[in-house]
């Protein structure tokens, strides 16, 4: 929830087009991941980021430890995009060990 | 590719009612970890583990146990199960100890108690 803000909530798209999902840090995250939640409701694994940039296909993603934040780009957006984008971080002062913090999801919607 | 299943995939059970969610994992990975998710809360920590024989408590631990009987397995035990705890309820492993980890989830068990 409040460690980890996600934004925005929701996401219409036309196929084809670009988009950006951001998250925001209030925990010091040493590591971020970001899923994909299918319309079956599995946690597909999209991206584990150490502070740096990771690209896959039409996805790339960055994650800035230092000002605390990630972002998700979608490119050419297309309709198997739809889900909700889920981002959650590993935090090093964490009492739940090596457990993650995830945010409350971004539902992303393509249309034809 | 980790490979992490649960099981039952669907669970309705009576208040008061006793539930054991089992996860399994082939990967050989030290930490296993339950969630819980709800609408508008995303997804929670509720144990963790370490390892065989390790239990710990998460963000939401109250009205749940855990087990780690081995380093393949963790449970996920309602001893008296109520309907708040109606949920979908992911595992997850990752990482073979201190160092940060990728973790990969299960497919994830609707309950409902009734």
């Amino acid at each position: 929830g409040d460690k980890v803000k996600q934004s925005p909530s929701a996401l219409s798209l036309q196929e084809g087009t670009n988009s950006a999902l951001r998250c925001n840090f209030s925990i010091a995250a040493t590591t971020v991941q970001w899923f994909l939640q299918n319309p079956r409701g599995s946690l597909i694994n999209l991206f584990y980021l150490v502070p740096g940039t990771k690209e896959n296909g039409r996805l790339k993603s960055t994650f800035n430890s230092k000002e605390s934040y990630s972002t998700l780009h979608i490119r050419d957006a297309q309709l198997e995009d739809s889900g909700t984008y889920f981002c959650a971080a590993e935090a090093g002062d964490y009492q739940g060990g090596r457990a993650l913090i995830f945010g409350t999801g971004t539902t992303v919607s393509v249309s034809p | 590719e980790a490979a992490v299943t649960q099981s039952p995939r669907n669970k309705v059970a009576v208040t008061g009612g006793k539930v054991t969610l089992s996860c399994n994992q082939t990967n050989n990975h030290n930490n296993m970890y339950w969630y819980r998710q709800d609408t508008g809360h995303g997804l929670r920590l509720i144990h963790y583990s370490y390892g065989a024989g390790s239990t710990e408590k998460g963000d939401i631990p109250d009205g749940y146990k855990a087990s780690r009987p081995s380093q393949e397995n963790f449970s996920l035990i309602l001893e008296l199960a109520t309907p708040s705890q109606t949920s979908v309820y992911f595992c997850a492993s990752g990482g073979t100890g201190g160092a940060p980890a990728e973790q990969f989830f299960g497919p994830g068990t609707r309950l409902t108690v009734l």
